[in-house]
């Protein structure tokens, strides 16, 4: 979810155990969302995409749901990695060309 | 395929000096190019974007200015560095503005 002040939210998960990652948006204008992932010192990684007239999306071991009626996206991880460990992060485009981008979720994998 | 190139990748530099960082993007032609910072455990903040040479919007007021010289370079200066421009600078492209935007690895900037 969405995080306050300079501590994200952390997801702590077993190896093998599926992940599910939430988003809170602002705007009910937005019409496209991103999932993304960042890896320690490098920049954001596109994982997923969906847009508006659509509430579920599948990727390769992802799926991304959104519910516009409470302005909610999540980000579903299965089987989840070690290579999974990372800060993901959804972005709303509900202005133009600009992402907002939220706070970020750290995701642990222990294995 | 497309990329995207930042340089340098660390960087550190004393308040006061100029600063100047570079963004490149190959294999495509007239993409949205933008400038981001990011704060330490913090989401990415939108400085700049441009949807073509010479065009160039800001999103915040700041220290910092952006240009646009060529289809696919984007460049991010400053006058005088202050201690509070410190942080991680991203530098992203995107076909148009309801598609994903493509990250570079980004520069951490320090200022002494």
């Amino acid at each position: 979810g969405e995080s306050v002040g300079l501590h994200l939210p952390t997801l702590s998960v077993q190896e093998g155990d599926n992940s599910i990652i939430n988003c809170a948006y602002s705007n009910s204008a937005s019409d496209y969302f991103i999932w993304y992932k960042q890896e320690s010192g490098k920049g954001p990684q596109f994982i997923i995409d969906i847009r508006s007239n659509m509430d579920k999306r599948q990727g390769q071991r992802v799926t991304v749901l959104l519910n516009k009626t409470v302005k909610h996206l999540s980000l579903q991880i299965a089987a989840t990695q070690p290579g999974d460990s990372a800060v993901y992060f959804c972005a709303e485009n509900g202005y133009g060309n600009k992402l907002v981008f939220g706070a970020g979720t750290i995701l642990r994998v222990k294995s | 395929s497309q990329t995207i190139h930042q340089w340098p990748a660390t960087l550190v530099q004393p308040v006061g000096s100029p600063l100047s960082l570079e963004c490149t993007v190959e294999g495509t032609s007239n993409p949205n190019l933008y400038w981001y910072r990011q704060a330490a455990g913090r989401g990415l903040q939108l400085l700049f974007y441009s949807v073509g040479i010479g065009q160039i919007s800001s999103e915040v007021p700041q220290n910092l200015s952006a240009s646009r010289p060529q289809d696919r370079q984007f460049i991010l200066s400053s006058k005088k560095l202050l201690l509070s421009d410190s942080g991680f600078y991203l530098c992203a492209w995107s076909v148009r503005g309801n598609q994903p935007q493509h990250f570079g690895d980004g520069t951490r900037l320090s200022i002494l």
